[in-house]
């Protein structure tokens, strides 16, 4: 039972660039987050997802980033014209509700943008 | 908005020596889950705490939940090199966590 998969393990970009970023959740797990982590930082809430719906993305900046959870493939996290800044590590994270809270979040290794 | 501070944010042991680290919240929390992040590495999710009063043991971690469900800790008892890693309180439910920004562990041999 595969994890959490995330792809690019690494991503570089030249400043102006778009990066996508994709999440596929575990098998079973409908609900998908995506943080930001700046080294030496904490995770950083930015959207919360379900199949075909955005149910919280108060975290998200709101210009050049956008996130999206087809019915069906993988969640993508989209970045266009990136700037150095946003440069992190960025994580996706699921959870099957009501079938184990105990179980908290599943983490994919996440990718690291590099913003050159 | 709700907010979960921890401390300490670095602590620098001798393998060997005790651990702890703390999260606490001025707001009554429904739940606290901790994680633990490797160098380089994504959290992994170690436990929930749910009830009042809770205390949880894994191996030597042992985690607990306040009387009044506001603050939390996580104490290692005899660190090895192997604990070594950033160690996040997260509080609330499943829909959204709120974040401690983590308590980074050093263990020299």
């Amino acid at each position: 039972n595969a994890g959490v998969m995330q792809n690019p393990r690494h991503l570089v970009r030249r400043r102006g660039q778009e990066a996508r970023l994709r999440c596929s959740p575990m098998k079973g797990h409908s609900h998908v987050y995506w943080y930001r982590q700046l080294p030496e930082e904490g995770l950083k809430f930015m959207v919360y997802l379900q199949k075909e719906n955005i149910i919280d993305e108060s975290g998200m900046p709101k210009e050049r980033f956008s996130a999206e959870f087809p019915k069906e493939g993988p969640s993508i996290l989209r970045i266009q014209q990136v700037v150095r800044g946003d440069s992190a590590a960025y994580f996706c994270a699921s959870t099957s509700i009501g079938t184990g809270a105990d179980h908290g979040y599943t983490f994919g290794s996440g990718t690291r943008l590099t913003v050159v | 908005g709700q907010q979960v501070m921890q401390i300490p944010q670095y602590q620098h042991v001798q393998e060997g020596e005790d651990f702890t680290t703390y999260c606490n919240s001025s707001t009554t929390l429904s739940n606290i889950q901790w994680y633990k992040q490797r160098p380089g590495g994504h959290p992994v999710f170690l436990i929930q705490l749910v009830k009042s009063g809770e205390v949880k043991k894994q191996k030597r971690l042992t985690f607990q939940f306040g009387e009044a469900k506001k603050n939390s800790s996580l104490h290692i008892t005899a660190t090895q090199t192997t604990d070594v890693g950033t160690y996040f309180c997260a509080a609330g439910n499943n829909r959204k966590l709120i974040w401690g920004l983590g308590t980074s562990l050093a263990v020299n041999p």
